[in-house]
């Protein structure tokens, strides 16, 4: 089945405890991106990235680092966790080359930071 | 600085009735734009689409306008099923400005389609 799978599903830390939300794609996409849902605010783009080795800055960057080695895995860290980055997050992919209707999205990963 | 704005956080029809969604835009390099549909505990998928150099649309039930004068575009719904009840949420990006892939979001409206 093509999916698109984060880890983990919830997750409540505290402040300044570094942590990584995996995200994993099956269909081969070139493209994958993190974005944040928060109430009022709608969905805003961390970082995304276009392939292997290749990331950019999309609205709201400060606070997280994003890593491409591998076409499959686009993990979100965050180094040190702050309450206002108390969101529910999003990964999603779609293919290079093609317009941005393509973008597949995951479950989404809810994070609480105290 | 909202880019993209949905100024109606809710709506609520009759189900068989037309659903309106409103979203306008400031950005004028925007040339590309989406509507993804979001059923809790879901990720966002895509529903329909549209380039700026259409101005409507259509994909069964949906339908999508854009007015580039006033920077505006609409998501039609017909008719409106109790299943569409989910958050709405207009996207915007600008192939012009070198990146297909850096979506804006509007900030969801909730449509409820009451039986």
């Amino acid at each position: 089945e093509a999916q698109v799978t984060q880890n983990p599903r919830y997750l409540i830390t505290v402040t300044g405890k570094k942590l990584t939300v995996t995200c994993s794609q099956n269909m081969n996409h070139e493209y994958m991106s993190w974005y944040r849902q928060d109430p009022g605010l709608g969905l805003r783009q961390i970082y995304y990235s276009m392939n292997v080795e290749v990331t950019d800055k999309g609205d709201v960057p400060e606070g997280y680092k994003v890593s491409r080695k591998e076409k499959r895995n686009f993990p979100l860290i965050l180094e040190s966790p702050s309450p206002n980055q108390t969101s529910l997050y999003f990964c999603a992919s779609g293919l290079a080359g093609e317009s941005t209707d393509t973008q597949y999205f995951g479950p989404g990963t809810r994070l609480t930071v105290l | 600085d909202q880019q993209v704005k949905q100024n109606s956080p809710s709506l609520s029809v009759q189900e068989g009735r037309i659903s309106i969604l409103n979203c306008d835009y400031t950005n004028s390099m925007f040339d590309y734009f989406l509507w993804y549909k979001k059923y809790p505990a879901e990720g966002p998928t895509f529903l329909i689409s549209i380039s700026s150099i259409k101005d409507k649309n259509e994909d069964g039930r949906f339908t999508v306008f854009l007015n580039k004068s006033a920077k505006h575009l609409s998501l039609h719904i017909v008719p409106s099923q109790p299943g569409d009840s989910a958050v709405y949420f207009c996207a915007a990006n600008s192939a012009r400005e070198g990146s297909n892939y850096k979506l804006t979001f509007g900030k969801g409206t909730l449509l409820t389609v009451n039986p």
